[in-house]
């Protein structure tokens, strides 16, 4: 089946560690997004990568970073300079020949 | 700057109504619009894509339209059932641009 798929589905950060997150996709799209969720709030753009080895920030991307080094995969690292990590995040890729978005199942982050 | 609104924010039908849930944006210079379906603590599943030279799109119960002069979008559900509820959102892309700004939602509840 193809799909993208994140792990892990929750994470537990202490306050001052680094995470990652991670996002895959066998979907064979170019295209892959980081969002995140807050209660009550639309989804917010962090990163964007539109091919392999090229990213670019979103609205929110202090205290984030990415890499790009297959297509196949985008993970994300909350740094400890995000003074609020604590939500959910999705990742989503895009595919080339009808712009849909596809998202993953999300993992959910709590600071301690 | 696009923005995304949706109303209403919360909405509780009983079961076998036919409803609407409403989108607005600011900016009609669109690429496409999507919406998509939220279960509780999952991520988002594309329910219909719109491209900007559609006016509507169907897909069982549900069917999308789309006014671009007036920055609008509709999805409407027919007989609508317990398993219908989710939170509903629809997301806009720009047009040549590779972001897509996220309306907050639409909270659906239907009553057995």
């Amino acid at each position: 089946d193809g799909g993208i798929t994140q792990s892990p589905k929750y994470l537990f950060r202490k306050e001052g560690q680094n995470v990652t997150l991670s996002c895959e996709q066998n979907l064979n799209h170019d295209a892959m997004y980081w969002y995140r969720q807050d209660p009550g709030q639309g989804l917010r753009l962090i990163y964007y990568s539109q091919i392999v080895n090229d990213f670019q920030k979103g609205d929110i991307a202090e205290g984030y970073s990415v890499s790009r080094e297959k297509k196949e995969s985008f993970p994300l690292t909350v740094t400890s300079a995000q003074k609020n990590p604590t939500a959910f995040y999705l990742c989503a890729s895009r595919d080339g020949s009808y712009n849909e978005q596809f998202f993953g199942p999300g993992t959910r982050l709590t600071v301690l | 700057k696009q923005e995304v609104t949706q109303i209403p924010a919360a909405l509780s039908v009983p079961e076998g109504e036919n409803l609407v849930l409403n989108c607005s944006f600011t900016d009609s210079a669109i690429y496409n619009l999507q919406w998509f379906r939220q279960d509780p603590g999952k991520g988002l599943t594309s329910l219909l894509l719109i491209q900007s030279s559609q006016r509507e799109q169907t897909s069982g119960r549900l069917n999308a339209s789309l006014d671009k002069s007036s920055g609008r979008s509709t999805l409407y559900i027919a007989a609508s059932q317990p398993g219908d509820s989710a939170t509903y959102l629809c997301a806009v892309r720009r047009a040549g641009g590779f972001k897509t700004i996220f309306g907050a939602g639409t909270r659906l509840f239907v009553k057995a």
